[in-house]
């Protein structure tokens, strides 16, 4: 089965910092992997995904994600971090095509807190 | 452009009562639609997903079912509400790769 692991709860950034969540993934075939931010008692929102092609992806609000695919990681990374990134982040994968479901499997969330 | 809606934002209902909670897409045809349930804490449960309309697969058993009677409205439903069904459901589209999801509705059971 398809998995993702979010192996830090939290992450604690100075403003104006680099950033870095980390996400590894296990799955039979080629990944499909997206991150989402949810900010509280709100929705999750869609920041980037990687399908296929360049391993550096980018995505809104100035978010990237570099894919490894011999380290089965999917990291996201934030070159200055904003006190308004301070939110909670997944990572996720998906399982199945799409006329079989295409469900998206999450990890577990990395709760990021930038300080100013 | 899509938009997803997702009714009630708060609902506070007693142990033993029925639940319906609604959710409908617009600007799109034919999406794949989902369930998902996020306990106190952080994770995401898939409850239920439906590739098209009377097509419902279900991931966990348990108090819950969800039925799809058009093709953009995608329902959650129980009979008699436990307390362990106390969460935030959320509602979600695809029609490619990546997932929309809609606000939310916080269940509280008391």
């Amino acid at each position: 089965a398809q998995s993702v692991a979010q192996p830090e709860d939290q992450v604690n950034v100075a403003e104006g910092n680099p950033l870095t969540v980390k996400c590894t993934y296990s799955v039979s075939g080629n990944p499909y992997l997206f991150w989402y931010v949810q900010y509280p008692n709100r929705g999750l929102q869609f920041l980037l995904k990687y399908i296929t092609g360049d391993n550096l992806v980018k995505g809104s609000y100035g978010f990237e994600a570099e894919f490894n695919k011999s380290q089965t990681s999917f990291h996201l990374k934030k070159p200055s971090a904003l006190v308004s990134d301070s939110a909670l982040y997944f990572c996720a994968v998906r399982d199945g095509g799409y006329n079989q479901g295409g469900k998206l499997i999450f990890g577990q969330g990395t709760e990021l807190s930038v300080k100013p | 452009s899509q938009t997803i809606h997702q009714w009630p934002a708060t609902l506070v209902q007693p142990v033993g009562s029925p639940l319906s909670l609604e959710c409908t897409v617009e600007g799109t045809s034919n999406p794949n639609l989902y369930w998902y349930r996020q306990a106190a804490g952080r994770g995401l449960q898939l409850l239920f997903y439906s590739v098209g309309i009377g097509q419902i697969s279900s991931e966990v058993p348990q108090n819950l079912s969800a039925s799809r009677p058009q093709d953009r409205q995608f329902i959650l439903s129980s009979k008699k509400l436990l307390l362990s069904d106390s969460g935030f459901y959320l509602c979600a589209w695809t029609r490619t790769f990546e997932a929309f999801f809609g606000q939310g509705t916080r269940l509280t059971v008391v």
